[in-house]
């Protein structure tokens, strides 16, 4: 059946560094989201993205969906100590149903 | 409403006890789903509704679970007989239409004795 891989699995940095989680999907999708989950809290919506080589920027958040449709990657520069959380991508694939990733927890240390 | 609305926020119930979870969605939207997300662990869809009708059900982990909605709008997810390896946060989200962005509520906290 479908997968969705999402590494790395933790990633621990200092404040003002830089992060990156990679999503890749066994399919091709029809569009990817991406989520965040703080501790405790339900995961929130960050962005989503359809076409092929589509970039899109939040802020410090740089989000991009492969061109072949199959892997994505959100990339945070400067983290800050707000970033804590776990981040999910969550992949679409010619169905209904959305596959998450298996997050990747992210810990900044100030 | 605001958003999504989850009750209750925690359950406690002994193995074998029947549970019933409701979820209301933001008011106008037409996609609701339910996950399951054990510690630690990412989410895991278990059923998706248009409307009121259930295209894919294929998430449901047993024929303890079902699920239904009502309306266009609330949802119950009853899980019958249940397990202790039930126990997990329960997620309902909802969204516009399936390809549009999900709003998660704040879940339900499920401990099977």
């Amino acid at each position: 059946g479908q997968q969705v891989m999402q590494i790395p699995q933790y990633q621990h940095v200092q404040e003002g560094e830089d992060f990156t989680t990679y999503c890749n999907s066994s399919t091709t999708l029809s569009n990817i989201q991406w989520y965040k989950q703080r501790p405790g809290g339900h995961p929130v919506f960050l962005i989503q993205l359809v076409k092929s080589g589509e970039v899109k920027k939040q802020k410090r958040l740089t989000f991009q969906f492969g061109e072949a449709k199959k892997n994505s990657s959100l990339h945070i520069t400067a983290t800050q100590t707000t970033d804590v959380g776990t981040y999910f991508c969550a992949g679409l694939s010619g169905t209904y149903k959305y596959i998450f990733g298996t997050g990747t927890r992210l810990k900044v240390l100030a | 409403g605001a958003g999504v609305s989850q009750s209750p926020s925690n359950k406690v119930t002994e193995k074998g006890k029947d549970v019933e979870l409701r979820c209301d969605p933001i008011s106008g939207h037409t996609a609701l789903y339910w996950y399951r997300q054990s510690l630690g662990q990412g989410l895991e869809f278990l059923i998706y509704f248009q409307g009121n009708s259930a295209p894919d059900k294929s998430g449901l982990p047993s024929d303890r679970f079902s699920a239904e909605r009502t309306g266009g709008s609330v949802s119950t997810l009853t899980i019958q007989r249940t397990q202790q390896e039930d126990s997990a946060v329960y997620l309902c989200a909802s969204g516009a239409w399936y390809n549009q962005p999900q709003h998660f509520g704040d879940g339900t906290r499920l401990s099977i004795l």
